[in-house]
């Protein structure tokens, strides 16, 4: 019961900007937006978060609306490298000192 | 700039057969984590230690024990392998910062194969 819900896959060509979409409809005022990708079967590696600012840094931006319910990740530059399994996190376990990951979105950059 | 360090990176076991997969860090993160990974599935949570001294169990503790051996090192034990546990194995750790963002860093994974 992720909350969060991303489209299973996407596609882009390299050189254009990635925008990969994120609904958490359900998620509480202090809970932070995660974007973590894993590439083939390495370790997953963190990208960005946010709270209520949009952000940017070396590798993405991060787009949240005003009422928090949707982000948006935007590559701006996709390169093939960039091609990875994307996940958004916004649900933590009870404890509130885990992160719960689920399935992300598979994006596929091609030449 | 190690991370987080995993050994083994494969093994192989027979069922009924017992292991101790090691996790190190160092960057002086109180929190550690342990996950696997199915084929064509997202992580889940085996257990997770908040800091030194404590362990929880995560979404999937069955089969499994840790150790929190110091700051550094977060052990997962698997006492008698089952085939169902052929996965990827991934250790994490993380220090909560102080607006409350979990930022973790995870290892390179340790690939378990239970015949």
């Amino acid at each position: 019961d992720a909350k969060t819900t991303q489209p299973p896959s996407m596609d882009c060509a390299e050189g254009r900007a990635a925008n990969l979409p994120c609904n958490h409809s359900t998620i509480s005022g202090n809970e932070y937006v995660y974007w973590y990708r894993q590439i083939h079967s390495q370790g997953p590696q963190y990208i960005i978060h946010g709270l209520k600012n949009n952000e940017t840094n070396e590798m993405a931006s991060l787009i949240i609306t005003e009422d928090r319910k949707s982000s948006t990740l935007i590559l701006p530059h996709a390169t093939l490298r960039d091609t990875a399994v994307y996940y958004c996190i916004v649900r933590v376990n009870q404890a509130g000192t885990a992160l719960i990951f689920g399935k992300g979105t598979t994006l596929s950059v091609s030449s | 700039n190690a991370g987080v360090t995993q050994t083994p990176k494969f093994q192989v076991l027979k069922t009924g057969q017992s292991m101790t997969l090691q996790c190190a860090q160092d960057m002086n993160h109180n929190s550690m984590y342990w996950y696997r990974q199915d084929p064509g599935m997202g992580l889940r949570l085996i257990y997770y230690s908040a800091s030194e001294g404590t362990t929880d169990k995560g979404e999937v503790p069955n089969g499994y024990n840790v150790s929190r051996l110091n700051k550094r090192e977060f052990s997962l034990r698997l006492e008698s392998a089952a085939p169902s546990q052929t996965s990827v194995y991934f250790c994490a750790s993380s220090e909560v910062s102080s607006s409350g963002a979990n930022v973790l860093t995870f290892g390179a994974g340790s690939r378990l194969t239970v015949l």
